[in-house]
């Protein structure tokens, strides 16, 4: 079974930084791309950042470009997303998800999104 | 950015009732478009992917069709366990799009 956990949520002040971990379990975890998705209080899901397989691809919403950096360990299985210069917009629940490219390709698109995390809170005040 | 625009917002229909929710795109995205279900305090679940293919699992109540700039989610028999949120996402671009969601409550 396909697990994904999300960890590192918390309290940040605005200006500050974070790092959330994506820990994947039952899929072969280097075969596969990885994206943060985020959703504030009330509000709708938000594209963050996606990464190839091998790390080797990143891509970012312009909303976090340059301040967010995407990562993965494959030795550990693990994902994670490096927040920085945080902004009470960035106040979300973020969520980690398997991609799934629609023709088997490694390129970052087009994919599905097939398993989610259960999702990690970041609070973002001083 | 490609933007996404789902109608309608929100919708209250009944149990057995047939619902369609459009999504559509500011530019064409071929058939590269997704639709989430995500119920309160709960991860989104993938419905549909390619515009028309049911993830496995997913019952077969529920469909989508489209491509180009206009796509449709349908549901031909609402159940109990259908009242949610839905959202479509484009994969056309790695901006992964979502729509702004349609809520499905209770009549």
């Amino acid at each position: 079974e396909v697990q994904l956990v999300e960890s590192g949520g918390g309290l940040a002040q605005p200006g500050g930084s974070l790092r959330l971990s994506c820990a994947a379990s039952g899929f072969t975890f280097s075969n596969h791309a990885m994206h943060w998705v985020r959703q504030a209080p009330g509000k709708g899901l938000e594209y963050v950042s996606a990464i190839s397989s091998n790390g080797g691809s990143t891509s970012y919403a312009s909303s976090v470009e340059g301040r967010f950096t995407i990562s993965r360990d494959n030795s550990k299985n693990t994902l994670y997303l490096q927040m920085g210069s945080l902004r009470a917009e960035d106040m979300a629940v973020y969520y980690c998800a398997r991609g799934l490219h629609y023709y088997g390709s490694g390129s970052l698109s087009p994919h599905y999104f097939d398993s989610w995390g259960q999702g990690t809170l970041v609070t973002v005040s001083s | 950015d490609i933007q996404m625009t789902q109608s309608p917002s929100s919708l209250s229909a009944s149990v057995g009732d047939r619902v369609t929710i459009t999504c559509r795109a500011s530019q064409s995205i071929s058939s590269h478009l997704n639709w989430y279900q995500q119920k309160p305090g709960k991860a989104p679940k993938l419905l549909i992917y390619a515009a028309s293919s049911l993830q496995s699992g997913v019952p077969s109540r529920f469909s989508g069709s489209g491509s180009g700039t206009d796509f449709t989610l349908t549901i031909s028999s609402l159940q109990p366990e259908d009242f949610a949120t839905y959202y479509c996402q484009q994969s056309y671009r790695t901006s992964y799009t979502f729509g702004q969601g349609t809520k499905l409550e209770i009549k």
